[in-house]
């Protein structure tokens, strides 16, 4: 059963670091791009970044950049994001999801792992 | 502001169609990029349904169907059942910011 599972999320303050991440299982996760979402309460879904299935091609929403870094251990079946200067406005539920490539669908999601950023 | 363009809601009577649109611009859905719909359950993570503007997943119902024309797309679901009372997405690739982007999603109520 092809699945993914966030974890890492948590409560932390203004300026501080998490670190999430995607284990995922039942396929070849060195097969297929990544990337993570977010959805704040009661808000929409937001697209926060990506990584190619070898790792080589990187992309940010302006929301994270320089501050969130997204990687992969294709070795490990694992996908990472470690959030640096985190503000309140980063509080969601932070999902990953997998791409067969750039035009396709995100046909395999974790369940989400919750972010509060507050003092 | 979504960089796509959902109606907040739209709803119908059990049986009855319905649709809802995405609309976007030049840099994504007028660009030629393909459009993905999903389908979001309170509480739970959102699950496709509906990829490359008009292919369903394996095990959604065919009363689920896509379409895609110029800078817009449009779900229609038809015999609408209460099930199907809860949130959709419509998603593109947006050429301009190098990412992904979602609409604002529209909420279905069934009357």
């Amino acid at each position: 059963q092809e699945q993914l599972v966030e974890s890492g999320g948590g409560l932390v303050k203004p300026g501080g670091s998490l670190r999430l991440s995607c284990a995922a299982s039942g396929f070849t996760f060195s097969d297929y791009y990544m990337s993570w979402m977010r959805q704040a309460p009661g808000k929409g879904l937001e697209w926060i970044s990506y990584i190619s299935s070898s790792g080589n091609t990187i992309y940010y929403a302006d929301s994270v950049k320089g501050r969130f870094t997204i990687s992969r251990d294709n070795a490990k079946n694992s996908l990472y994001l470690p959030m640096n200067s985190l503000r309140a406005e980063d509080t969601a539920v932070y999902y990953c999801a997998r791409m067969e490539d750039e035009e396709s669908g995100m046909d395999v999601w974790g369940q989400g792992t919750t972010v509060i950023v507050s003092s | 502001q979504s960089e796509l363009t959902q109606p907040p809601s739209v709803s119908g009577a059990p049986g009855q169609r319905v649709t809802i649109s995405c609309t976007g611009g030049s840099s994504n859905i007028g660009a030629g990029h393909d459009v993905h719909w999903y389908q979001q359950l309170p509480g739970t993570a959102p699950k496709l349904l509906m990829y490359r503007n008009s292919n369903r997943p394996s095990g959604v119902p065919d009363r689920f169907s896509g379409s895609k024309s110029g800078t817009s797309a449009s779900l229609a679901i038809t015999g609408l059942q209460a099930e199907d009372e809860t949130d959709y997405y419509c998603q593109s690739y947006d050429s301009s910011l190098n990412g992904w982007v979602f609409g604002g999603g529209t909420k279905l109520t069934v009357l």
